[in-house]
């Protein structure tokens, strides 16, 4: 079974508009942690922002949020007023654990975003 | 500024050579990583490191090896390339006192002819 999936393989947003992209994930671990990467198509890997199992509060960065729904396992990235810049691939990740071998990441497949003038 | 780089950024080979890719890292992180990137797969671990001496297999290690006999550097060897292992290439460190943010290198392309 994925341990992330990233259901919208392609989505498509007006400029100066929100979007929001989905994220879901499979762990029996208490304790995790959910990252979202950016990767435009210069081929770059960028990190957004992070989320910890045991945060009471939704992440922010910005322009970026986080989503955050435990029960439902959920962690989709919000990105407020897009600019043509956020055109690019995002990548979902995971991080089981806080113990030892817990920095490893899985990675969903991504959703590209275009955003539109 | 602290970095990480790849090289070579693009190579070219034929089935069945050795081919090393280079990761250098100035983070001083103890963690480092190396992905593949394929279309429709998202990045795929292929070996990871937790400190000089610790290597790890990933989830696509075959084909595939490291050693680490510094922090700095995490090279990865494949032993015979081929066809299947054309991808791009990334290097990742991160530390494991912070919130196990990855740093990504550039990428490295290999095609193996």
């Amino acid at each position: 079974a994925q341990k992330i999936t990233q259901t919208q393989p392609g989505m498509f947003v007006q400029e100066k508009e929100a979007v929001t992209l989905d994220c879901t994930y499979d762990t029996s671990d208490p304790s995790y942690g959910l990252f979202w990467y950016k990767q435009p198509s210069s081929g770059e890997m960028i990190f957004l922002i992070y989320q910890g199992s045991y945060d009471q509060q939704n992440a922010t960065e910005g322009r970026y949020s986080l989503n955050f729904q435990k029960a439902r396992k959920s962690a989709n990235l919000v990105i407020s007023a897009s600019q043509l810049g956020d055109s690019a691939m995002y990548f979902c990740a995971m991080r089981e654990g806080t113990q030892g071998g817990s920095e490893k990441l899985v990675f969903g497949k991504g959703t590209k975003l275009t955003v539109n003038p | 500024d602290a970095e990480i780089t790849q090289s070579p950024r693009h190579k070219i080979t034929e089935t069945g050579r050795q081919v090393t890719l280079a990761c250098h890292q100035t983070w001083n992180h103890n963690n480092m990583f190396w992905y593949r990137q394929d279309l429709g797969h998202g990045l795929r671990l292929i070996h990871y490191s937790y400190g000089v001496q610790d290597t790890n297999k990933g989830e696509v290690s075959d084909g595939y090896s490291v050693s680490r006999s510094n922090t700095e550097d995490l090279p990865l060897t494949l032993e015979s390339a081929a066809s299947s292992q054309t991808s791009v290439y990334f290097c990742a460190s991160s530390d494991p006192s912070g919130t196990y943010e990855q740093f990504f290198g550039p990428g490295t392309r290999l095609t193996v002819l």
